[in-house]
């Protein structure tokens, strides 16, 4: 079946660090791949997404590439600040699943001064 | 209200009491959802509502009960409850087209 694997956290970097939040999926058909971003406190907010292989996502200096041959999708920002800190999650949708996702684990950002 | 609501945000009850989750969404969709979102494991789908009809239950114990009275309403009614069972549960919508969903803040719930 489905699956998406993050790597472990806590992330924890200084202000204007690199981030990157490897993330790879598991799939039978050719999934539309996404981030979600958790604030603490709220719910799931949809951070960017990449329908097809070689697109790239972007919003809010994050970005991130759907690489079809190391089925990744490699969460990247330049300069983290500290309202970054959250826990981002990676998702596909599988084709023929209608809007079913299917998560990671989640991996929590924490950014200091 | 705007996107989508979820009431209450927190809840504590005993295993012998029946309560109801609620969810509404202020987006015009069509498909709602409930998610469970324990510590260290990925998000659970628990439910599937397409067009007000239940299109997925991912072998979810009886003791949860989903109803969907209209396509903006949402109810996850519980009753005998376990301590396992609590976690943060979590809303959605969507255009049953489309790809993006919509989340609430969700209803932190804790099982005594």
């Amino acid at each position: 079946g489905d699956s998406v694997t993050q790597m472990e956290g806590p992330v924890t970097l200084s202000e204007e660090a690199f981030l990157t939040i490897n993330c790879t999926y598991t799939a039978t058909g050719y999934p539309s791949l996404f981030w979600y971003v958790q604030y603490p406190g709220e719910g799931l907010q949809l951070l960017l997404k990449a329908t097809k292989a070689d697109d790239k996502g972007s919003n809010k200096g994050f970005e991130a590439t759907y690489r079809k041959e190391t089925t990744s999708f490699h969460l990247e920002k330049g300069s983290v600040q500290v309202s970054d800190s959250a826990v981002y999650f990676c998702a596909l949708r599988d084709t023929g699943t209608a809007s079913k996702l299917t998560f990671g684990t989640g991996t929590r950002l924490q950014v200091t001064l | 209200e705007t996107g989508v609501t979820q009431t209450p945000r927190h809840l504590v009850m005993g295993m012998t009491n029946k309560k109801s989750l609620k969810c509404e969404q202020h987006l015009g969709h069509n498909a709602m959802y409930w998610y469970k979102q324990s510590a260290k494991k990925p998000l659970e789908l628990m439910f599937v509502y397409s067009l007000e009809e239940r299109v997925e239950n991912n072998s979810v114990p009886s003791r949860f009960s989903p109803e969907c009275p209209n396509s903006s309403h949402l109810f996850l009614h519980l009753h005998t409850l376990q301590p396992e069972d609590s976690a943060l549960y979590l809303c959605a919508s969507s255009q049953v087209t489309v790809n993006e969903q919509f989340f609430g803040p969700g209803t932190r719930l804790t099982v005594l």
